[in-house]
């Protein structure tokens, strides 16, 4: 099973590009990466998922290196809402055994 | 689109009682999971239905936990009894292959085992 390495936490300011980094080493050749966010009192919510490259949507932007054993989620200008965690997956894409929840990332956003 | 309903929100009981938790997903969604999540971690398999079978169980706890989806539909998941280290948020989850395999989270069941 692809194991996931994040830091623990991270401190940003409004405004701000916040870069959240996930190291993957031992991805399978078939393992997509997907990052969900988590505020309080909710369940994890859907960000972003790819396989190479770049990867950008309205809310992130993925960036993958050509080895894939790591990942950095890019959240441009951060508010103060996007104070949650960031759980960095590994695996088919979907939510089986395959698929392991880190502790994810605490990412806090300062006025 | 309705999103995945689970109740109830919040639940306190004492140790060795037991406790009951409903899902139901996103309509179509013939995959569905529970999760546990105690404070601080990440959320942990517990158990997946693919429709209304048992695709893998391995991590629930089968001395005290147990599910069922009957209809393939809503599910239930049961602790009886329960511990003081059962306390976490329950998660229920939905996904489908229309949708990339997403997963769609409920805003879970938060436990507390006094």
């Amino acid at each position: 099973l692809a194991k996931t390495t994040q830091p623990i936490s991270m401190d940003s300011y409004e405004g701000q590009e916040v870069n959240i980094t996930c190291s993957h080493n031992n991805i399978a050749t078939n393992d997509y990466i997907t990052w969900y966010q988590q505020f309080p009192s909710q369940g994890p919510r859907f960000i972003i998922q790819g396989y190479k490259t770049k990867v950008t949507n309205e809310v992130a932007s993925l960036f993958i290196p050509a080895d894939r054993k790591s990942s950095t989620l890019s959240l441009p200008r951060v508010s103060l809402s996007d104070t949650a965690v960031y759980y960095c997956l590994v695996g088919d894409g979907g939510g089986g055994f395959k698929t392991i929840f880190g502790a994810g990332t605490r990412l806090f956003v300062k006025a | 689109e309705a999103g995945v309903a689970q109740s109830p929100r919040y639940k306190i009981i004492e140790k060795r009682q037991s406790v009951a938790f409903w899902c139901n997903p996103i309509s179509g969604h013939a995959t569905l999971y529970w999760y546990q999540q105690i404070l601080g971690q990440g959320p942990k398999l517990l158990i997946q239905f693919q429709n209304n079978g048992v695709v893998d169980d391995s991590q629930l706890p089968k001395d005290r936990f147990s599910a069922e989806r009957l209809k393939g539909v809503d599910s239930t998941l049961k602790i009886q009894p329960a511990k003081l280290e059962d306390s976490a948020v329950y998660l229920c989850a939905s996904s489908s292959p229309g949708t990339d395999n997403k997963l769609f989270f409920g805003s879970g069941t938060q436990l507390s085992v006094l």
